[in-house]
């Protein structure tokens, strides 16, 4: 079975600054991540997925995410927020063959004027 | 080219009444999934269905809750005798074969539920 850890809630961070969303999971087998962005009231958008070749994968937005399979991870960055980055944002494992998700629970990114 | 329409976006039930929540998948897509959201929480998985077919139901609740994707018409998923633990967001994902499953997921903008 697929398990995904957020490991921040909340990260608060200055408009123009770094920011990176951590995200580690665990797996028995290969498997897809994403991650995926929620506006308040809204449904899910796809910021980025990892299925297969690069690590290195660069979504909408600016952000990109690092897949590490020594560490389980596929942490979110984004080099300078804005202001409309603030939304709730949420990590995704699924295996290659299955049809199902396993979400983290979120970690909300509220940028600071 | 529509995407994944859900409604109403927003429903409101008292409790004991019954709640119908209505899923049209994308263009070309055969294969709907419901997840559940609630409060503070992610998404979690409830229900898998192709035409006519329950494939995973793994993630439904035992009692109460029931889901359908008919021939013809959108997928529904029916809780009956709502009650407060019941209010949540209720999303459905399309894709458009089981073999691309999650990678070529596409998800509603959700129906949240609020029983009173």
């Amino acid at each position: 079975a697929q398990s995904v850890t957020q490991l921040d809630s909340q990260v608060p961070v200055f408009e123009e600054a770094p920011v990176e969303l951590r995200c580690n999971y665990s797996s028995s087998v290969s498997v897809y991540l994403f991650w995926y962005v929620q506006y308040p009231n809204q449904g899910l958008q796809l910021l980025l997925k990892y299925l297969s070749g690069s690590t290195l994968v660069k979504g909408i937005n600016g952000f990109e995410a690092e897949f590490n399979k020594s560490q389980t991870s596929f942490h979110l960055r984004k080099p300078s927020v804005h202001i409309s980055d603030t939304a709730e944002y949420f990590c995704a494992v699924s295996d290659g063959t299955g049809n199902q998700f396993y979400f983290g629970t979120g970690t909300s990114l509220t940028v600071i004027p | 080219n529509a995407g994944v329409m859900q409604n109403p976006r927003h429903l409101v039930r008292r409790r004991g009444q019954e709640a119908r929540l209505r899923c049209s998948p994308m263009k070309g897509h055969s294969h709907v999934y419901w997840y559940r959201q609630l409060p503070e929480e992610g998404l979690k998985f409830m229900v898998y269905l192709q035409k006519e077919n329950i494939i995973d139901e793994s993630g439904m609740p035992k009692e109460r809750f029931s889901a359908e994707f008919p021939k013809e018409g959108p997928s529904i998923l029916r809780i009956q005798q709502v009650v407060r633990g019941d209010s949540a967001a209720y999303f459905c994902a399309s894709s458009p074969t089981q073999q691309t499953g999650t990678a070529r997921y596409t998800f509603g903008s959700g129906t949240r539920l609020t029983v009173v």
